[in-house]
């Protein structure tokens, strides 16, 4: 089946600083989502991606739809304390059921 | 707004028992999902539900099995329960079917299998 890279798998960074974590697919997408999960809580969508090439913010968060349709990067400027959490890639290939597949997820802690 | 509501939040079982995970949606969506969270494994889809009514295998359907009688609500069930299955489970749904928009979670079910 369809397999998700995600990576880095954690980083601690201190408050202020900016964060960058990718994912790369073995085939290609038609959809790149990004979630964030607080804990004890179910993943919150952040952006979605539909096109390839395609770079959306939203607030300090940016994403990218890479050009191959095989990667996305999500990037956090100036992160914050509450930007702890779990970030999570979803990729869709196409079809009517939308099954995502999901990366294996970055876990973010911000040092105040 | 509800969105996508989960119950039980938590639930400890013993080897061998069932029980049913039930799974409520109030955005009138078409697609329904059931997902496991385990350590170090990211979400993995166990079944889902493209309309009410029907269902289709996901990628860990293995001792589980689950309805859609009603539009709002896709249960998952155990009927005998592994410590395999010490999960926490997600639903998750979705607009029109075949269009672009994302799925919506749940906050998740935390089941423990002694």
């Amino acid at each position: 089946g369809q397999q998700l890279n995600q990576s880095p798998q954690s980083m601690f960074i201190q408050e202020g600083e900016d964060v960058s974590m990718n994912c790369t697919s073995s085939s290609i997408f038609n959809t790149w989502l990004w979630y964030k999960q607080d804990p004890g809580e179910g993943p919150v969508l952040l952006i979605a991606l539909y096109k390839a090439g395609e770079l959306t913010s939203n607030g300090r968060l940016t994403a990218q739809f890479g050009i191959t349709r095989k990667d996305s990067f999500l990037n956090i400027s100036a992160s914050i304390p509450s930007d702890v959490g779990i970030y999570f890639c979803a990729g869709h290939s196409g079809g009517s059921n939308y099954k995502l597949t999901f990366g294996k997820g970055t876990l973010l802690t911000v040092n105040p | 707004n509800a969105g996508v509501t989960q119950t039980p939040k938590f639930q400890v079982l013993k080897t061998g028992q069932s029980m049913t995970l039930q799974c409520a949606q109030d955005m009138n969506h078409n697609s329904m999902y059931w997902y496991r969270q385990d350590p170090g494994m990211g979400l993995r889809l166990i079944y889902y539900s493209a309309s009410e009514g029907t269902t289709d295998k996901g990628e860990v359907p293995d001792g589980y099995n689950v309805s859609r009688l009603k539009k709002q609500n896709f249960l998952l069930g155990l009927e005998s329960a592994a410590p395999s299955q010490t999960s926490v489970y997600f639903c998750a749904s979705k607009g029109e079917l075949g269009s672009n928009q994302p799925q919506h979670f749940g906050d998740g079910t935390r089941l423990s299998i002694l």
